[in-house]
C-alpha cells in the first residue's frame, strides 16, 4: 500500500491564482482530512469528509473548497490565493475516525 | 481551545527512556488520550492511544493516571530518529466532528548522542 499520497510536493503561486492540491489514499478509509500547518504551529483542520459525497468544515475553511466524489480522492481547491495561505498542507485518512494516517505534505508559497 | 498542556521542549540521552508528560485535567469520561509525533517536515505519525488502562505497543508505552487527569508517553530506548515534536491529544473515539484531532504546539523532544 502507498498509504496517503499528495501532489504536488511544492508549489509557488502568485496572489489571485488558483490551484488544486491532490490527495489519494489506497486504504479504503471512510474519513479524510485536510490540515494546514503554519511555521512553528500545530496543525489546523480545514475540511474533512466522512465518506464519498459528504464533506464538512473544520476550524479554518475560509478560502478553500473540497469535494469527495470517490472514497480514494479528496482534492483541496484554493481560489484566489492570498499570502495568508502560505503554509504546509497535510492530507490524512482514517477508518471511521480512528487513528489518522498522514501524507507527506504540500509546501505552498503565495507571493 | 487546546485541552492538553505539554512542556515546550525536552532533552533525552540516546539509549535512555524518554518520558513525555501531558496534563488533561478536564478530560471527559468518553475521551481517549492520543499521541502523535511529527518528525521534521514530515506528516504526523500515530503512536498510541488509551482510555484508562496503560497501553503498550512496538513504539511506546502510555501510562494514564487513575484519575485520568494526566498521562506519560514513554519511549523505552530513545534513538536519534525519535527527535520530533510529540503531540498529546484528547478526543472522543469514533466519527463526526468530535473525533477530529486538535493539535496544540506539542513537546519538542531532542535526543542527544
Amino acid at each position: 500500500n502507498a498509504g496517503v499520497t499528495q501532489t504536488p510536493k511544492f508549489r509557488i503561486l502568485k496572489i489571485g491564482q488558483s490551484m488544486t492540491l491532490q490527495c489519494t489514499q489506497d486504504m479504503n478509509h471512510n474519513y479524510m482530512y485536510w490540515y494546514r500547518q503554519d511555521p512553528g504551529m500545530g496543525l489546523k483542520l480545514i475540511y474533512y469528509s466522512v465518506g464519498a459525497g459528504i464533506t464538512d468544515k473544520g476550524e479554518v475553511p475560509n478560502g478553500y473548497n473540497v469535494s469527495r466524489s470517490t472514497t480514494e480522492d479528496f482534492p483541496l481547491r484554493l481560489e484566489l490565493a492570498a499570502p495568508s495561505q502560505t503554509s504546509v498542507y497535510f492530507c490524512a485518512s482514517s477508518y471511521i475516525g480512528y487513528e489518522q494516517y498522514f501524507g507527506p505534505g504540500t509546501r505552498l508559497t503565495v507571493t | 481551545d487546546a485541552k492538553t498542556t505539554q512542556p515546550t521542549s525536552m532533552d533525552c540521552a540516546e539509549g535512555r527512556a524518554a518520558n513525555l508528560p501531558c496534563n488533561h485535567s478536564t478530560i471527559s469520561g468518553n475521551e481517549y488520550v492520543y499521541w502523535y509525533r511529527q518528525i521534521h517536515s514530515q506528516g504526523p505519525q500515530y503512536i498510541i492511544h488509551g482510555l484508562k488502562n496503560n497501553e503498550t505497543n512496538e513504539m511506546a508505552s502510555l501510562i494514564i493516571t487513575e484519575d485520568r487527569k494526566s498521562s506519560t508517553l514513554i519511549l523505552p530506548h530513545a534513538t536519534l530518529r525519535d527527535t520530533a515534536v510529540y503531540y498529546c491529544i484528547v478526543r472522543v473515539e469514533g466519527g463526526g466532528s468530535q473525533g477530529n484531532l486538535i493539535f496544540g504546539k506539542g513537546t519538542k523532544l531532542s535526543v542527544k548522542p
